[in-house]
């Protein structure tokens, strides 16, 4: 139990298009999913919390407007990065708490991770 | 916010010896510490975890001790094998701002010679 998926799991992009990466759970409910940026021989760094139904929380020095997040159910959340660059080159990774464990639980549970490549 | 430190940041080890790695939080109000191991370009796997009621827990050659008070934690992993050869982080959660979120530290890069 307690997959999540990605999708897509690698994408090549030109410079100034939007990529949309989706994390799903696939067999549980998930109130709040994680997304993550790593850059090559780095840590995780957490980018915002999406929470079904509301607004998504940005970490600081995360732009809003260019990362894109909706959480539209207990199952999906999906990243849009805007107007993608070469900086933007990462890998993307979600998480998600499983809802059913109650609001206490802490395990995240990882997606398989989305690299984007801007051209 | 919470930060979290890593140490060391590669750590070479022979076969069959044993491997410490150690973390150390700055929030006092964070209570659980989970471990990843990530091999190169797949998602991270949580090999254990710890709450802040319990000072050590072990599972199998894996064994992670959390210190409250001076606020670091360890991951030890005895016998080492090549396949234990990846990167490997901690993380620390806390709940006080409602979301749970993780902080990792920076990693170690763990190489298992044989």
């Amino acid at each position: 139990g307690a997959v999540v998926s990605q999708h897509p799991s690698w994408v090549i992009c030109k410079s100034g298009t939007s990529v949309k990466i989706e994390c799903r759970s696939l067999d549980f409910q998930a109130t709040t999913m994680f997304w993550y940026r790593q850059f090559p021989k780095q840590s995780l760094m957490l980018m915002a919390t999406s929470n079904e139904g509301s607004k998504a929380t940005y970490e600081q020095g995360v732009e809003k407007d260019k990362f894109l997040i909706n959480h539209a159910s207990l199952t999906l959340s999906t990243l849009t990065v805007t107007s993608a660059h070469p900086e933007d080159s990462s890998f993307y990774i979600c998480s998600a708490r499983d809802r059913q464990r109650g609001e206490g639980t802490d395990t995240q549970y990882f997606g398989p991770g989305t690299r984007l490549t801007v051209l | 916010g919470e930060n979290v430190e890593q140490h060391p940041s590669t750590l070479s080890v022979q076969e069959g010896d044993s491997a410490v790695i150690k973390c150390t939080y700055s929030d006092s109000a964070s209570n659980y510490f989970p471990w990843y191991k990530q091999e190169l370009g797949k998602r991270p796997q949580l090999i254990i975890d710890i709450r802040s009621n319990v000072g050590e827990k072990k599972d199998q050659r894996i064994a992670v001790t959390l210190n409250k008070t001076a606020k670091h934690f360890s991951l030890h992993i005895t016998e080492t094998q090549p396949e234990d050869s990846a990167v490997y982080f901690c993380a620390a959660s806390t709940a006080h701002t409602g979301r749970r979120a993780l902080t990792f530290g920076s990693g170690t890069r763990l190489q298992v010679q044989p």
